[in-house]
């Protein structure tokens, strides 16, 4: 079956720092990849998606590329704020109904 | 719209009682989700609904768990009788569609308490 696996936190890092969270995948055929961000005490929303091998999903200066080859789909932002701390959740989408699966989530935290 | 949108946001009940969690999707997407998130299991699905029709409920942990959706606009995740390892954040979302890249919206959640 589908599964993806992410690296585990938390993350800590000082503001304007270089962030990378990696994310492989385990899936047949050609999944939807997917990152959302969840603030704390709010539900998950989207932060970025890429479609097929080598589109790049951004948003709000974060970056994400569907890499087929590795089979990852790493995150990354060259600078980040504090208002950025939350949790990041790494997703697939495939198969019948694109059923969601989930990684296992990344707490970053920037620190001032 | 007003996004998803889930009551109670709080609940605290005690082992025994029923407990009914509630959740109205986006008008006009055709899928509902329930999850479970705890820190120990991350984010659960439970089931899933297509057009009020449950699909999938191979999530829902054992017979306690029931979930309806009688309308295209409300759903409902009962849980009788509750137990303590109940005790987790349940996240309703919706999606338009199953297209390739369709997004999942969330709702805030319901952050339940099983004393």
């Amino acid at each position: 079956g589908n599964s993806v696996t992410q690296m585990e936190g938390p993350v800590t890092l000082s503001e304007e720092a270089f962030l990378t969270i990696n994310c492989t995948y385990t899936a047949t055929g050609y999944p939807s990849l997917f990152w959302y961000v969840q603030y704390p005490g709010e539900g998950l929303q989207l932060l970025l998606k890429a479609t097929k091998a080598d589109d790049k999903g951004s948003n709000k200066g974060f970056e994400a590329t569907y890499r087929k080859e590795t089979t990852s789909f790493h995150l990354e932002k060259g600078s980040v704020q504090v208002s950025d701390s939350a949790v990041y959740f790494c997703a697939l989408s495939g198969g019948g109904y694109q059923k969601v699966t989930f990684g296992t989530g990344t707490k970053l935290q920037v620190i001032p | 719209d007003a996004g998803v949108i889930q009551s109670p946001r709080h609940e605290v009940t005690e082992m025994g009682q029923e407990v009914t969690l509630r959740c109205k999707p986006i008008s006009g997407h055709d899928y509902l989700f329930w999850y479970r998130q705890t820190m120990m299991r991350g984010l659960e699905l439970l089931i899933y609904f297509n057009n009020n029709v449950p699909i999938d409920d191979s999530g829902m942990p054992e017979d306690r768990f029931s979930a309806k959706m009688p309308n295209a606009s409300f759903s409902t995740l009962k849980i009788q009788p509750s137990e303590p390892r109940d005790s987790a954040v349940y996240f309703c979302a919706s999606r338009q569609s199953i297209m390739p890249g369709s997004e999942q919206y969330f709702g805030p959640g319901t952050r339940l308490t099983v004393t």
